[in-house]
């Protein structure tokens, strides 16, 4: 166990829809990331927030965005959605401090499937 | 920009022999470079991880990897594999600390053969 959490854990819905996935991270961690896990592209990372801020963006499509709360909680939304959208969404979590050991921590996974 | 290069999909490999996954990296700089684990149905697990120093690195479940300058390479090895392997092995590079994210290779898919 990672100790970072996602929610839900798997998402059907319909073309055209929107929908929201939640990534709690580690305790004490303030860098989220979010990444997604297709067939065709392989592992992509999509965005990056730090103590609430953006900090990098990927290969993130303008229809979708984040967030990262006081709580340092993270939701990532999907609108106007596609069937090539359906794939695997992880949350990561790391620790700030780039004097220690610097890795990211993934969650298990929103498994998004599109209709 | 970063890349990751994983030339083998599958590897098959009989149970108790050696392993060796390949990885390529390119990028200017010595990255940060991983090795993660990924079971069906699972999150990605952490294997391994080189930032600097002693070029071989030990990690978790048996597993080392070596980094190599000259060939940019950053390959994945266990002397003896168990059934309990088989899954999907990613490396993945950092060139920014978090700048980029990671950029992940492809994967290779592990079978283990009793």
């Amino acid at each position: 166990d990672s100790g970072v959490t996602q929610t839900p854990k798997h998402l059907i819905t319909a073309t055209g829809q929107r929908v929201t996935l939640r990534c709690s991270p580690r305790s004490g961690d303030l860098s989220v990331y979010w990444y997604q896990q297709s067939l065709d592209q392989g592992l992509q990372f999509l965005i990056q927030y730090y103590n609430g801020e953006e900090r990098a963006k990927g290969n993130i499509l303008e229809r979708f965005s984040a967030q990262q709360f006081p709580d340092l909680h993270s939701e990532l939304n999907l609108s106007s959605l596609e069937l090539g959208d359906s794939a695997l969404y992880f949350c990561a979590s790391s620790d700030h401090d780039r004097t220690t050991s610097y890795e990211q921590y993934f969650g298990p996974g929103t498994r998004l499937t599109v209709t | 920009a970063q890349s990751v290069t994983q030339p083998d999909i599958h590897i098959t490999v009989s149970e108790g022999a050696s392993l060796e996954l390949r990885c390529n990296y390119s990028y200017g700089a010595t990255p940060y470079l991983f090795w993660y684990v990924q079971s069906p149905g699972q999150g990605l697990q952490l294997l391994l991880k080189y930032f600097s120093g002693d070029t071989l690195v030990q990690g978790i479940k048996g597993f080392e990897a070596e980094f190599k300058r000259s060939q940019s390479s950053f390959n994945l090895r266990k002397p003896s594999v168990h059934w309990s392997d088989a899954a999907e092995y990613f490396c993945a590079v950092d060139s920014g600390g978090g700048a980029d994210g990671l950029t992940f290779g492809k994967g290779t898919h592990l079978i283990i053969q009793p």
